[in-house]
């Protein structure tokens, strides 16, 4: 009930294009979705995350779209740039105090 | 910015030996985490630790580990007796409120290395 399916496992995108990131969960009991950065040498650090009561939130270039009924949650960045370049988790919360991290995607933005 | 600091960022031991890692969390949070993370793998939930005790700990988490807030500063994690398998990336972290309510803020890890 614990486990977080994160796909794909690595994506390349061009400089300009929309990279986007899936997370699925089995534990309806998650109440708080969030999406990490990491970079590398660096610990994870929190990109953006949502709340269930509301389908979407954007924050800048970085959108996330929640879909509590098929229990899936995505990260949308548009307007990718090299800098985005890092791996990223999402880490439902809920129940327990405690992150579940997704496998990773790590993303590559070419120039 | 304030932030969590982690030291050594680099630890290399011998199976069997003791290891303490060390973590400064931020000065006004109030819980704090330790995850690991295994070259190549997904990052993984260790132990959280409020109001002086541990609050949740996972499987691995077992008595070859243990946590101490020695003094209002610093939040640590001994391994008793290292094994192979304990080699991985360690991150601390801490944050105001349940992870829930607020944002956790990571340590840039211990990597250690058990030979």
């Amino acid at each position: 009930q614990q486990q977080v399916k994160q796909s794909p496992q690595s994506l390349i995108v061009q400089k300009g294009g929309i990279s986007i990131i899936n997370c699925a969960y089995e534990n309806t009991a998650f109440d708080y979705f969030p999406w990490y950065q990491q970079f590398p040498g660096k610990g994870p650090a929190l990109l953006i995350a949502i709340r269930p009561d509301v389908s979407e939130k954007k924050e800048g270039r970085f959108t996330i779209s929640f879909n509590k009924s098929a229990k899936q949650f995505s990260l949308h960045i548009m307007d990718s740039q090299p800098g985005d370049s890092a791996t990223y988790f999402c880490a439902p919360v809920g129940g327990y105090n405690k992150l579940i991290f997704g496998a990773g995607t790590r993303l590559a933005v070419h120039p | 910015e304030p932030e969590v600091t982690q030291t050594p960022s680099h630890q290399v031991t011998q199976m069997g030996q003791e290891v303490i890692l060390r973590c400064v969390p931020i000065s006004n949070h109030l819980y704090f985490y330790w995850y690991r993370q295994i070259l190549g793998q997904k990052v993984e939930f260790l132990v959280s630790f409020y109001n002086n005790e541990i609050s949740e700990k996972s499987e691995i988490f077992d008595d070859q580990f243990s946590v101490e807030r020695p003094d209002g500063s610093n939040f640590t994690l001994k391994i008793r007796s290292t094994k192979l398998e304990d080699s991985a990336m360690y991150f601390c972290a801490s944050s105001e409120m349940r992870h829930s309510n607020t944002e956790a803020f990571f340590g840039q890890g211990t990597r250690l290395t058990v030979v």
